[in-house]
């Protein structure tokens, strides 16, 4: 299994501002996983972070919105950048074991744009 | 486009009751299919999967079905009990994830 730690775990943020948040695994992992679930919606895959290259963002995320960094084998941070009502949402971080297929989630981040 | 769905928003069951929650899909190339189960203010912890070449599989009070044929599958949970009150997922592979079906048992 994996521990995994999120900060913030809320914040609330002006419109145009950004908020990083942070994901710390207890374990060397090769994947880690970004995730947003707005309201009333299913969990939606925004990117896998990889260390030592750049993030693979699925369709309807891009870089400039959302940067992630992956700087070590336990660690990454994804940016929501330049904020809107629109992007209050929780924001998860998971990773997971090889050969398992199961993901390993952090408490997430509920952010909320004012 | 979503690949996974689960049609009941919410569920309520009377403790030591069947709960019965349902997903449909529609990529057929799917090899396996988890249940997750989310408290409030935390993140999903996994329950319970099932690979895409067996209809059953049963851990405990939980059984999940899988009808290939329909697309559908299905997660038991007997007897129920008041800390099973959670909001469900189920997935197909490791990343597409229904909206989400949330339980509550009734004491």
């Amino acid at each position: 299994s994996a521990v995994i730690s999120q900060k913030p775990s809320r914040d609330i943020c002006q419109r145009g501002t950004s908020l990083t948040i942070q994901c710390q695994v207890d374990s060397q992992v090769t994947m880690m996983f970004w995730y947003r679930q707005q309201p009333g919606q299913s969990l939606t895959l925004i990117a896998t972070a990889n260390q030592g290259s750049e993030a693979t963002y699925e369709s309807g995320f891009v870089i400039d919105k959302f940067p992630i960094s992956r700087p070590n084998l336990t660690f990454s941070t994804l940016t929501v950048s330049n904020l809107s009502p629109e992007d209050s949402s929780i924001y998860l971080c998971s990773v997971t074991i090889m050969g398992t297929g199961e993901l390993f989630f952090g408490e997430g981040s509920r952010l909320t744009v004012l | 486009d979503q690949q996974v769905k689960q049609n009941s928003p919410s569920l309520s069951v009377q403790e030591g009751r069947i709960s019965i929650l349902n997903c449909d899909y529609t990529n057929s190339m799917f090899d396996y299919f988890l249940w997750y189960k989310k408290y409030p203010a935390e993140g999903p912890t996994f329950l319970i999967s099932i690979s895409s070449i067996k209809d059953k599989n049963e851990d405990g009070r939980f059984t999940v079905f899988l009808n290939k044929s329909a697309k559908h599958l299905s997660l038991h949970i007997v007897p129920s009990q008041p800390g099973d009150s959670a909001v469900y997922f189920c997935t197909g592979n490791q990343f597409y994830f229904g909206t989400g079906t949330s339980l509550t048992v009734i004491p």
